[in-house]
């Protein structure tokens, strides 16, 4: 069974730096790309950056590129989000979200529970 | 970007009865490799988004048979043939035929 597990969410100043990471077990996770997802309070979902399996195509939303940085490290089976900059409109709950193992090729079939950032003073 | 827009944006429903929903996209979804990347969503009240239906019309695993997509090009419909409480939530289409996924502003469905 897939699992997703993000954590390293909370509250941070304005200008401030977060990282996030993503635990992810029951696939293998070296051979598929995953992504991160975020949630503003009350809000739809905004897609925020895509990693390739092995970490050397990325792509970010406009609204962060140059802030935040997508990683991962397939030997410990994790993803990170380092977070840069913060703005007040980043407050958001961050998911992690992964392909399908196996069959049909479903790029975001799993989902994490995804970690708060709240940025404010 | 791919602009998603949803219609409606809300919809009660009476238990037993269908539901609709409409999603249109400002490009073709239809990629070279013959596949439409089109998806749909339910996110409960408190849950992340779970996975109903991929490439248009094809139900992930454990979705219920009520639930069914269709559409092609720019124009895709979810529809739910018999609505229970459990399908209360929002709504949303995606599309991943661009690496950056764009998602449309979300239906709620409510239970009358």
């Amino acid at each position: 069974e897939v699992q997703l597990v993000e954590s390293g969410g909370g509250l941070v100043q304005p200008g401030g730096s977060l990282r996030l990471s993503c635990a992810a077990s029951g696939f293998t996770f070296s051979s598929y790309e995953m992504n991160w997802v975020r949630q503003a309070p009350g809000k739809g979902l905004e897609w925020v950056s895509y990693i390739s399996s092995s970490g050397s195509t990325i792509y970010y939303a406009d609204s962060v590129k140059g802030r935040f940085t997508i990683s991962r490290d397939n030997a410990k089976n994790s993803l990170y989000l380092q977070m840069n900059s913060l703005r007040a409109e980043d407050t958001a709950v961050y998911y992690c979200a992964s392909p399908q193992p196996g069959g049909d090729y479903v790029p975001g079939a799993n989902w994490g529970q995804g970690t708060l950032v709240t940025v404010s003073s | 970007d791919i602009v998603m827009t949803q219609t409606p944006l809300s919809l009660s429903v009476t238990p037993g009865q269908p539901a609709s929903i409409s999603c249109k996209s400002s490009q073709s979804l239809l990629h070279s490799d013959g596949k439409t990347y089109l998806y749909w969503y339910l996110q409960k009240p408190g849950q992340p988004p779970q996975l109903l239906i991929y490439e248009v019309s094809n139900r992930f695993s454990g979705v219920p048979d009520r639930f069914s997509g269709s559409g092609s090009g720019t124009d895709f419909t979810l529809k739910i043939s018999r609505v229970e409480a459990e399908d209360v939530g929002v709504y949303y289409c995606m599309q991943s035929i661009q690496f950056t996924w764009t998602f449309g502003q979300g239906t709620k469905v409510e239970i009358k």
